[in-house]
């Protein structure tokens, strides 16, 4: 595609619930990262796929987070029995390859638990 | 850990008048990279400017510059003719040379008065 795709754009689920985000990066970008963005905050570094080589998980928050990604294409970021505190903006961006500066990133979904 | 401090939460100017954001960040690593960051509304993060922390000019990218200063560990963003259009959010990041991920600044809201 011509830019890095997120969905849902918005969802809101109850506290307790599984969520799965989904992020399509572009066409031929090996890497692939996912952002948190809290209110009125930057963004923190959760998660890096290069290839098929083993994630950097460093920044997940907890083992409530986990995050897949089969190959160079779609990527699903999974928030396990959610809290209040994960309501964000969950944010994606890929890149041609490691050491690229070209990140595009996508437009995020807000997540809201109630 | 590398940290990124942006101490402006808010700033305005007047249309055509020239701005600039502050930024400052922490780290004990020589090569590294530097990027300005724009977040309208949509939430999608736009690459305003990138700075190589191994070169010694500052960059510059059409009405966007900067002013870097390495010892002092200082990267402020200079907008001129400032326009309706760059209202948004502007957030620094730091990238070492040696990783992958983003560390991000907490953001400062740009206004502009027309």
């Amino acid at each position: 595609g011509a830019g890095v795709s997120q969905s849902p754009s918005n969802k809101v689920t109850e506290k307790g619930k599984d969520v799965e985000l989904r992020c399509d990066p572009i066409s031929g970008h090996t890497a692939l990262y996912w952002y948190r963005q809290r209110l009125g905050q930057g963004l923190e570094f959760l998660i890096y796929f290069q290839g098929n080589s083993a994630p950097d998980k460093s920044g997940l928050p907890s083992d409530r987070f986990s995050a897949e990604r089969t190959g160079e294409s779609v990527s699903t970021l999974t928030i396990q029995r959610t809290q209040q505190e994960d309501s964000a903006v969950y944010l994606c961006a890929s890149s041609r390859r490691q050491g690229q500066f070209d990140y595009t990133f996508g437009s995020g979904t807000r997540l809201t638990v109630v | 850990a590398q940290t990124v401090t942006q101490s402006q939460p808010e700033m305005s100017v007047q249309e055509a008048e020239t701005v600039t954001l502050s930024c400052t960040y922490d780290t004990s690593e020589s090569d590294y990279y530097l990027f300005w960051y724009k977040q309208p509304p949509s939430r999608q993060m736009i690459l305003v400017i990138r700075q190589e922390a191994y070169k010694q000019q500052n960059a510059t990218e059409n009405r966007f510059s900067v002013n870097f200063q390495k010892a002092a560990k200082s990267f402020s963003l200079k907008i001129s003719d400032s326009q309706l259009g760059d209202a948004a959010m502007y957030f620094c990041a730091y990238r070492s040379a040696k990783a992958q991920k983003l560390v991000f600044g907490q953001g400062t809201r740009l206004t502009i008065n027309p």
